[in-house]
């Protein structure tokens, strides 16, 4: 069964540096997401992306964060400068109609 | 703003029993969808519920959506050990980009 796939599965990085989480959404599909998951806490939305351009953004998604979809398979996020508060559970996800998202396991990202 | 919340926010049950999982939000819909996440693990897709629908089943789970009162509930009859985990509703807007909404979640334990 096609499933979005996430790597890494656990990033630590200092503060202050660059990270890119990278995202294989499914093949057929159209819609790419970002969410992202403050241990202990709710799914939070960042970013939708569509024909090759954000859709959407939510607050927390500032000039510290930047999507791409480099090519045909990838979707990446990147996070500039990190904070202690970007440590968290990032997800991406996709779908094909808008309706229906399909997960993938997330990254872990611990700042330090 | 738009918001799913859940409750109970933990719900403990023996196995066998039926556990019922209840969804809040505020604004009008598209769909309501469930999710379900094992602890430090990805967000599975259990079942989308659209807005002119009531209710729906998928083999244990059975979905209702009230959208008069802006709620949904969650039923998973004959529990298992391994239905512990946590569970979310998402929603999406009506006219939104298709971005999901998730709730705080509820934490079901089902003990053996």
């Amino acid at each position: 069964e096609p499933e979005v796939t996430q790597t890494p599965s656990h990033q630590v990085t200092q503060m202050g540096q660059e990270v890119i989480l990278r995202c294989v959404p499914i093949s057929n599909h159209l819609y790419f997401y970002w969410y992202r998951q403050i241990l202990g806490q709710k799914v939070e939305f960042l970013v939708s992306f569509y024909n090759n351009e954000i859709s959407e953004k939510s607050e927390i998604f500032d000039d510290q964060f930047s999507v791409e979809r480099p090519d045909g398979s990838n979707f990446t996020l990147k996070i500039r400068s990190t904070k202690l508060e970007d440590s968290a559970m990032y997800f991406c996800a996709s779908n094909s109609n808008g309706w229906e998202a399909f997960f993938g396991q997330g990254t872990r990202l611990t700042v330090v | 703003s738009q918001q799913g919340e859940e409750d109970p926010q933990a719900l403990s049950i023996q196995e066998g029993e039926n556990a019922t999982m209840n969804c809040s939000y505020k604004t009008s819909i598209n769909n309501l969808q469930w999710y379900r996440q094992n602890s430090g693990r990805g967000l599975v897709h259990l079942i989308l519920i659209r807005s002119n629908e009531r209710e729906k089943h998928s083999g244990r789970l059975r979905v209702t959506l009230d959208t008069s009162k802006k709620s949904s509930s969650l039923l998973i009859t004959a529990s298992r050990a391994a239905d512990t985990a946590s569970y979310f509703c998402a929603t999406d807007a009506l006219g939104g980009a298709q971005k999901l909404v998730f709730g705080q979640g509820t934490r079901l334990t089902i003990n053996p």
